[in-house]
């Protein structure tokens, strides 16, 4: 049973628009949350985070949105670059009561220059 | 500084056969993991070391044992290689502190079981 889910599979935007990548997750007591980027044969590296005592977090271009009473997040990259052109993965944590990160399936995003 | 490395970056095994991949990481974090990686799936979790000395199961632990060696290093080992096995792995380590929670990944094993 999937925790974590990324319902677009891939996503293309125009560069120096907004890209909007979404996340939505079922469990309740998750509180912590990450966003991953990914290249070809290489492996996932930091992006962001946000706790679940925030509702936004910003770090240049990247700012992650969270809405607790609808499960759901999202990263807003503004403006896109060719180089953002990776697969995002979103991740939740229960941070006071586990270790495990629970991955979603990931968003593939495509930046035409 | 290398982060974290892992090795080897690509194997072939036939079903049955057995394997250890190797992970170290150079940052002196506490909390490593394994994951693996399928299409479709995302990351998903084989078992974790939240500390050296302690190792507890993921999502899917089965058909794998890990080691915790030292603080730098943690081991996944297949005993009997199946084909469902095949897929990508990660290993990662985070250090955990109230300031901190972000994995850091290697750069991934290639496993393809016939």
């Amino acid at each position: 049973d999937q925790q974590v889910k990324q319902n677009s599979p891939s996503l293309s935007v125009q560069e120096g628009r907004i890209s909007i990548l979404n996340c939505d997750y079922t469990n309740s007591m998750f509180d912590y949350f990450l966003w991953y980027k990914k290249y070809p044969a290489e492996g996932p590296t930091f992006l962001i985070s946000i706790s679940s005592i925030k509702d936004k977090n910003e770090d240049g271009r990247f700012t992650v949105f969270l809405n607790k009473s609808a499960k759901h997040l999202s990263l807003h990259i503004v403006p896109s670059q060719p180089g953002d052109s990776a697969v995002y993965f979103c991740a939740a944590s229960a941070i006071n009561t586990g270790n495990q990160f629970y991955f979603g399936t990931g968003t593939s995003l495509t930046v035409i220059p | 500084n290398a982060g974290v490395t892992q090795t080897p970056k690509f194997q072939v095994l036939k079903t049955g056969q057995s394997m250890t991949l190797q992970c170290a990481q150079d940052m002196n974090h506490n909390s490593m993991y394994w994951y693996r990686q399928d299409p479709g799936m995302g990351l998903r979790l084989i078992y974790y070391s939240a500390s050296e000395g302690t190792t507890d199961k993921g999502e899917v632990p089965n058909g794998y044992n890990v080691s915790r060696l030292n603080k730098r290093e943690f081991s996944l080992r297949l005993e009997s290689a199946a084909p469902s096995q095949t897929s990508v792995y990660f290993c990662a380590s985070s250090p955990r502190d109230s300031l901190s929670y972000e994995q850091y990944f290697g750069p991934g094993t290639r496993l393809t079981v016939t």
